[in-house]
């Protein structure tokens, strides 16, 4: 059975640092593209960026560029998502995604990032 | 990146059946047969419940039908039922694009 299991909410200040994880399981790690996919609150879905974990191609999406960083560590079929200086801007609901070619088969159960001074 | 566009809400009564709309362009809804639709409950996970335009993943209920005309997609709720309310969100590939594009959301009510 496909799992993505992703850390815990968490509660930082503006200026922080943060890596939250999506750990995989079920499937081959490497064989498919895993993501990120953002949600304001009362607000909609949107594509943050995608790794490929077999060679660590990462795509982000123009408004994601440079704000944040994808990773993926493949002995472990983890991938993170990491900001180096939050805003308060960044609280949000995120998700991990596997994408098939052309669509998203599975989601993790979502992190809740709440960014207060 | 510009959002598909859908509207923001539909509603029915049960049994009925309603149609959300999702328009695009000619650089992605128009152009590709990759449209995918996503139901997400309060507070839940979004799931997928038809991928490339029109077919069902295992699993989701016939009750859910996609089709596509020019570039706008649709997804059909059928038998409405009170568990399907939701909100719903499409997606499509967009050419030129890093990555696929979501629908701006529909929050779908059972009267």
């Amino acid at each position: 059975e496909v799992q993505l299991v992703q850390s815990g909410a968490e509660v930082k200040k503006p200026g922080e640092s943060l890596k939250i994880s999506c750990k995989a399981s079920g499937y081959s790690f490497t064989n498919d593209w895993i993501g990120w996919v953002r949600q304001m609150p009362g607000k909609g879905l949107e594509w943050m960026g995608v790794i490929y974990p077999g060679d660590s191609d990462t795509k982000y999406s123009p408004s994601f560029q440079g704000q944040v960083t994808i990773s993926a560590d493949k002995s472990i079929n983890t991938a993170y998502l990491q900001w180096s200086s939050l805003k308060a801007s960044d609280t949000a609901m995120y998700y991990c995604a596997r994408r098939t070619d052309t669509w998203i088969d599975y989601w993790g159960q979502g992190t809740l990032v709440t960014v207060s001074s | 990146q510009s959002a598909l566009t859908q509207p923001a809400s539909v509603s029915g009564s049960p049994g009925q059946s309603i149609t959300i709309s999702c328009t695009g362009s000619s650089s992605d809804v128009g152009d590709y047969n990759y449209v995918s639709w996503y139901q997400q409950h309060p507070g839940k996970a979004p799931k997928v419940v038809i991928y490339d335009v029109s077919n069902r993943p295992s699993g989701v209920s016939n009750r859910f039908s996609g089709s596509k005309s020019g570039n706008t997609a649709s997804l059909t709720i059928s038998g409405l039922q009170t568990d399907d309310e939701a909100d719903y969100y499409c997606s499509s590939y967009r050419r030129s694009s890093t990555l696929d594009v979501f629908g701006t959301g529909t929050k779908v009510t059972v009267l």
